[in-house]
This record gives structure tokens, sequence and C-alpha cells, in this order.
């Protein structure tokens, strides 16, 4: 199976800061990812899916970069809503899986 | 608006059954398939498996298999998620979610509210 690894599992930026998670594929995924938002207390949200294409209604400060086995998620520039969990997920077959997720909070 | 609206929260005892539904509006329910994803207190997002509406074929994850079966009523637009020989360790918030069947996947893009299950003797 393959696995996914988010780094890091949790980071502290302040509001204007840009922020950059990774999520790398124990086996090549070629662009078949896809990033969630979490926050506290709420239901998920399709972030960026294709690793690089916007959902639509996010906000243009996120993007999404990579293929293989490596990918980033970025903010451009950290807003207080932004604090959240967020998840990578690999969908380049039918067995689909998450990665650890990272939190970020706001410093 | 699109919505999943899912059932309500279960206490059940260990070895039971739990089948947690997820009812679709807002769009042609067998346009899509249904993943189903759960979330242990203060853990992340484990993917339980998926079910396409249209053809009713299912995918799930090894962990679960042969304790749970995922299935679908067309005539009312419903998924349902049934989970059997229940642990401690499947204390956790179910969410259903809506997914293009595959090869047309690009995320679970429509999120059920969450049921919360409950073991425990």
């Amino acid at each position: 199976d393959i696995q996914m690894t988010q780094s890091p599992s949790s980071l502290s930026a302040s509001v204007g800061d840009r922020v950059t998670i990774t999520c790398r594929a124990s086996q090549g995924i070629s662009n078949y990812l896809a990033w969630y938002q979490q926050k506290p207390g709420k239901v998920p949200k399709l972030l960026i899916y294709a690793a690089s294409t916007l959902q639509s209604g996010v906000p243009s400060r996120f993007s999404g970069s990579g293929s293989g086995t490596d990918f980033t998620l970025t903010i451009s520039s950290l807003q207080p809503e932004d604090v959240a969990t967020y998840y990578c997920q690999k969908y380049n077959s039918a067995l689909l899986t998450f990665g650890g997720g990272t939190k970020v909070e706001i410093k | 608006q699109v919505q999943l609206v899912q059932s309500g929260a279960e206490v059940k005892k260990p070895g039971a059954s739990v089948k947690v539904s997820c009812k679709a509006s807002g769009y042609t329910f067998t346009s899509y398939g249904i993943s189903w994803v759960r979330q242990a207190p203060g853990q992340g997002l484990e993917w339980m498996g998926w079910i396409s509406a249209y053809n009713g074929n299912t995918n799930y994850a090894q962990k679960l298999q042969g304790r749970v079966t995922m299935t679908t009523d067309t005539s009312t637009s419903t998924a349902y998620m049934e989970l059997r020989s229940l642990r401690s360790d499947d204390t956790a918030v179910y969410y259903c979610a809506r997914a293009a069947d595959f090869p047309y996947y690009y995320g679970m893009d429509v999120w059920g509210q969450g049921t919360t299950v409950t073991v425990s003797s």
C-alpha cells in the first residue's frame, strides 16, 4: 500500500507569513493528489485536486504543486481564518489514503 | 443546494453493528459515488471505502474488509454504511462525502455533517 507522509505535523506562523506543507508518497502517484482543510470542530473541505487545481470558491492564497512523490500546499499569506488541520489524500487508485495531517496555528 | 444529511448519533456495545445513513439532495445521485471517512477523537481522517451510486461497485479499506458493507438506495438517494463487530477503537465521527466515480474522481467535494458512533460497554 502507498503511504502518505505529511510534514511538519504542526506549525505556528504569523499572520501574513508564507506557509508550506509537504506531502510525500511512498510510491509515485502522478498528480493524483487532493488537499483538504478541516477547521476545529468542522467538516473537512476540499481545497485542491489534481495536485494544483483550486476547488471553486477557495481563496487564491492557497496553491498546490508537485507530481510523482513530492507535493506541497502553500498558503501565500496566512490569515487567522486559515487555522486548521490540512490533509493530503492520494487517489491514483480506488484505494484512497490520507496523510496524517498538519495542524496550522497562528503565532 | 447540494447536501448530504446523515443519521443521528449512535451508542453501541462492543460486538454490535451500526448502520449510518447519508441522504443526498440537490444533485443527480447516480452521477456520483459516496466515500465514507471516519475520524477517531483527536485523530486524523481515515478513508473507509467508496461505493458507486451508479452501479453499486465498492472498494473498501483493507483493514475494514469483512466488517464493513456500503450500499445505496437509488429510490431515496440514500447511501448506507454498516460496520459490524464493533470495538472500542471504532468510536469516531463517521462522514459520508460525495465523490465522482473513477476514473473521474477528483476529491470529496461535498460532505455530510458527521455521525458520532460511540462504542462502549
